[in-house]
Parts: structure tokens; sequence; C-alpha cells
């Protein structure tokens, strides 16, 4: 199976802020690569899929990047609404394997 | 709109079956991969098995092989999985997400709001 890191697991920002989360897959997943956005009591939302791509009706201040094995999701200019649980996740191969989460809290 | 509505959850004793459904609408059902995904409450996400759009290709996660069935009903725009020998560790929300292709995995583009099972006696 494909090991997803995040890191970090957590931090701590300020409405503003310019925020960067990474995600390490243990050996190549390409470009198949995704980010989710998880709110507290909330089910998953995808942000990003393979790698850069936006998903339909995501503010462009989220964006994606990497290829391989590192990959980053950018928040450009943290907003209010951005406070949440963030995970990576590869589907290049099955089992599509999640990164353990980053909690983005408010400074 | 799109949606999935997971139903079928609930409290079961240890060794006991449970089956979980999910009704799908908004969207033709029968043109895409889905899956199940599972979360502990407080921890990460954990994939359990997923099913092709023509139930050619099913997968399940190491954890669940051998226990758990996944199946569709492109008729009746559901999903399920059977749920036999289940464990303490299978306590989760059961979340029911649709894929964006044909055949999985790709990216997990719709979930419900999930369906929690407690395996406790």
């Amino acid at each position: 199976d494909i090991q997803m890191t995040q890191s970090p697991s957590s931090l701590s920002a300020s409405v503003g802020d310019r925020v960067t989360i990474t995600c390490r897959a243990s050996q190549t997943v390409t470009s198949y690569l995704n980010w989710y956005q998880q709110k507290p009591g909330k089910a998953p939302k995808l942000l990003i899929y393979v790698a850069s791509d936006l998903q339909s009706g995501v503010p462009s201040r989220f964006s994606g990047s990497g290829y391989g094995t590192d990959f980053t999701l950018t928040i450009s200019s943290l907003q209010p609404e951005d406070f949440a649980t963030y995970y990576c996740q590869q589907t290049y191969s099955t089992p599509a394997t999640f990164g353990g989460g980053t909690k983005v809290e408010i400074k | 709109e799109v949606q999935l509505v997971e139903s079928g959850g609930g409290l079961i004793q240890p060794g006991r079956s449970l089956r979980l459904s999910c009704a799908a609408s908004g969207f033709t059902f029968e043109d895409y991969a889905m899956h199940w995904v599972r979360q502990v409450p407080g921890k990460g996400l954990e994939w359990v098995s997923s099913i092709s759009w023509n139930s050619g290709s099913i997968a399940y996660a190491d954890s669940v092989k051998g226990r758990f069935t996944i199946s569709r009903d492109n008729a009746k725009n559901s999903l399920y999985l059977q749920m036999n020998s289940l464990r303490a560790e299978d306590t989760a929300l059961y979340y029911c997400v649709k894929d964006m292709e044909q055949q999985p995995p790709d990216a997990f583009d719709t979930w419900g709001e999930g369906t929690m099972v407690t395996v406790s006696s």
C-alpha cells in the first residue's frame, strides 16, 4: 500500500495568512493526488484533484501543485471559513490511501 | 442536486451482521464507480471498499476483506455494504462516496453525510 504523510499535523494561522500544507507519498503516484477539506461534523469536500485541478465551486485561493511523491496545498489568503482539517489522498493505486490530516486552527 | 443518503447504521453486537444502504440521486448512478469510506470520530479517513460502474471491478481494504461485501443496484440507484462478523474496530461513521469516473479509484467528488455503526456488547 502507498503511505501518505502530511505535514504539519496541525497549524495555527490568522485570517489573511498564506498557508501551505505538504503531502508526501511513499512511492510515486504521478499526478493522482487529491485534496479534501473537512469541517467538524461534516463530510469531506473535494477541493483539488489530479494534483492541481480545482473542483467546481471551490474558491481560487486554493491551489495544488506537485508530481511524483511530493505535493502541496496552498491557501493564498486564509478566510474564516477555511478553518478545517485537510486531507490528501492518492488514487494512483488501490487502496486509495489518505494522509493523516492537517488541522488548520485560528491563531 | 447530487445527493447520497446513507442508512442502516446502528448499535450492533460483535460478531453480528449489518447492511448499509446508500440512495443516490441527482446524477446518472450507473455511470460512476462508488466507494465506502469510514471514519472513527475524531480520527482520519479510511477507504473501505469500491465498486466500478458495472460491478465488474470490486476491491476491499485488507481490514474488511472476507467480512464485508459491496454491491450496487443500478436500476434502484443504490449502493450497499453487507458487513458480517463485525468487530469493535469496525465502529465508525460510514460514508457513501461517488467517484469521478467509471473505474475506481479516482477523485471522490461527492460524499453522503454518513451513517454511524457502533459495534459493542
